[in-house]
């Protein structure tokens, strides 16, 4: 079936140092998106990638989607507390509307 | 945040008892959802509607019925509940379409003893 892995699946840093999760799917997105769950909390929209090669950014946050839209990656630029969370990428299959949700990388920051 | 209400936000239930999750919005969304979370496995779509009375399967439905009689209401029945139906439930709403995005609920702690 159609599967979403993220790697890591934890990571822990210092306050201060960068972070990136990796995200790969088996077959080929019609675009990615990523999401981020506060401890406890629910998931929470961050942004969408729509094209090969796309690279967005948001303050400290920078996301890439892959050339072959097959894999998607979130670097944080030195990490904040409040940057403690799980973040999710989800996408579309192509022939399928509904997100498949990656296995998530739960990041905890080290003051 | 989107006007999604999940109720109970809570429960704990035995072995072979019927259950029924609650999910209201106020967003007006066509479409809703229905996902349980576990540790190593992310978000699992469990169901989800594209309209009064039109309901759908996902990935892991087994076990699980829904019900959706008005736009803003969606429920998440497990007929005769199970150990390995202790999780956390999302309901989620959105608009459908490619490029849809999803707004969540704040969750449903069950516990199946």
């Amino acid at each position: 079936g159609q599967q979403v892995m993220q790697i890591p699946q934890y990571q822990h840093v210092q306050e201060g140092e960068d972070f990136t999760t990796y995200c790969n799917s088996s077959t080929t997105l019609s675009n990615i998106q990523w999401y981020k769950q506060r401890p406890g909390g629910h998931p929470v929209f961050l942004i969408q990638l729509v094209k090969s090669g796309e690279v967005k950014k948001q303050k400290r946050l920078t996301f890439q989607f892959g050339e072959a839209k097959k894999n998607s990656s979130l670097h944080i630029t030195a990490t904040q507390t409040t940057d403690v969370g799980t973040y999710f990428c989800a996408g579309p299959y192509f022939g399928n509307e509904k997100l498949t949700f990656g296995t998530g990388t739960r990041l905890t920051i080290i003051p | 945040d989107a006007g999604i209400t999940q109720s109970p936000r809570h429960k704990v239930t035995e072995t072979g008892t019927p259950v029924t999750l609650r999910c209201h919005q106020t967003e007006n969304h066509r479409y809703m959802y229905w996902y349980r979370q576990d540790p190593g496995h992310g978000l699992r779509l469990i169901h989800y509607s594209y309209g009064v009375k039109d309901t759908d399967k996902g990935e892991v439905s087994d076990g699980y019925s829904v019900s959706r009689s008005k736009t803003e209401d969606f429920l998440l029945t497990l007929e005769s509940a199970t150990s390995s139906q202790t999780s956390v439930y999302f309901c989620a709403i959105g608009t459908g379409g490619i490029n849809e995005k999803l707004f969540f609920g704040s969750g449903t702690q069950l516990s199946v003893l």
